[in-house]
């Protein structure tokens, strides 16, 4: 089975500054999707960025960036020039490719 | 075009008692995740249904169960509510229909049940 590790229960950063937020995960298997989600106080889970894992090149998406290691399983994020609508937990997931088992597999979350 | 639509936002159970949770997904996505977020726990992966079957289901007791209507909706059932059944439970879509697996989900807001 899949695990999903976030090892930073909480992080802050000041506007304008850089922050990354850690997720490593453990898995058998070599293809797959790794995603970062945010989740306001308002409940609403949002996706931030996903990468597939055969493509070598990190995802960007505007602020958004991520460092994916696929030999160390590890897959960071990146954000950018912080804005105070950014504070939120953030959960790291995992998405096998095998058919049946769709499922997302979440960290525990890091709040920002 | 609407989003993942679930009801009721909130709902308050006494122990023992049945809990019912429900979810519209976006119009001609067939598929329906059911994930409960206990606090200070990420997301548990419940049940997932398609085409009107039960696809996979989480670790979870069998007094969670659920179901997937003609029309795509789904209801989630939690009977015998336990203490530790408090979270927030939240039904997802896959962000593309058909092959949409692979770009992401999208989330409904939750509803959040809190069992006394």
């Amino acid at each position: 089975a899949q695990t999903v590790t976030q090892s930073q229960p909480e992080m802050s950063v000041q506007e304008a500054e850089t922050v990354t937020l850690s997720c490593t995960y453990d898995t058998s298997e070599s293809d797959y999707y790794l995603f970062w989600y945010k989740q306001p106080p308002s409940r609403q889970m949002i996706l931030v960025i996903r990468q597939e894992a055969y493509k070598q090149q990190n995802a960007t998406e505007n602020r958004f960036s991520v460092n994916f290691q696929k030999a160390a399983k590890s897959f960071s994020l990146k954000i950018s020039d912080s804005q105070l609508g950014d504070a939120a937990m953030y959960f790291c997931a995992y998405r096998s490719t095998n058919f049946g088992n769709e499922k997302l597999t979440f960290g525990t979350g890091t709040r920002l | 075009e609407a989003g993942v639509t679930q009801s009721p936002t909130h709902l308050i159970k006494t122990r023992g008692q049945q809990a019912t949770l429900r979810c519209s997904p976006i119009s001609g996505h067939t598929s329906v995740y059911w994930y409960q977020q206990a606090l200070g726990l990420g997301l548990q992966f419940l049940l997932w249904y398609d085409e009107g079957e039960e696809r996979n289901r989480g670790n979870f007791p069998p007094r969670f169960s659920g179901r997937q209507f003609p029309n795509y909706s789904s209801e989630l059932n939690v009977n015998a509510l336990e203490l530790e059944d408090s979270a927030l439970y939240l039904c997802a879509n896959s962000l593309v229909p058909d092959r949409g697996h692979d770009y992401g989900y999208t989330f409904g807001s939750g509803t959040r049940l809190t069992v006394v």
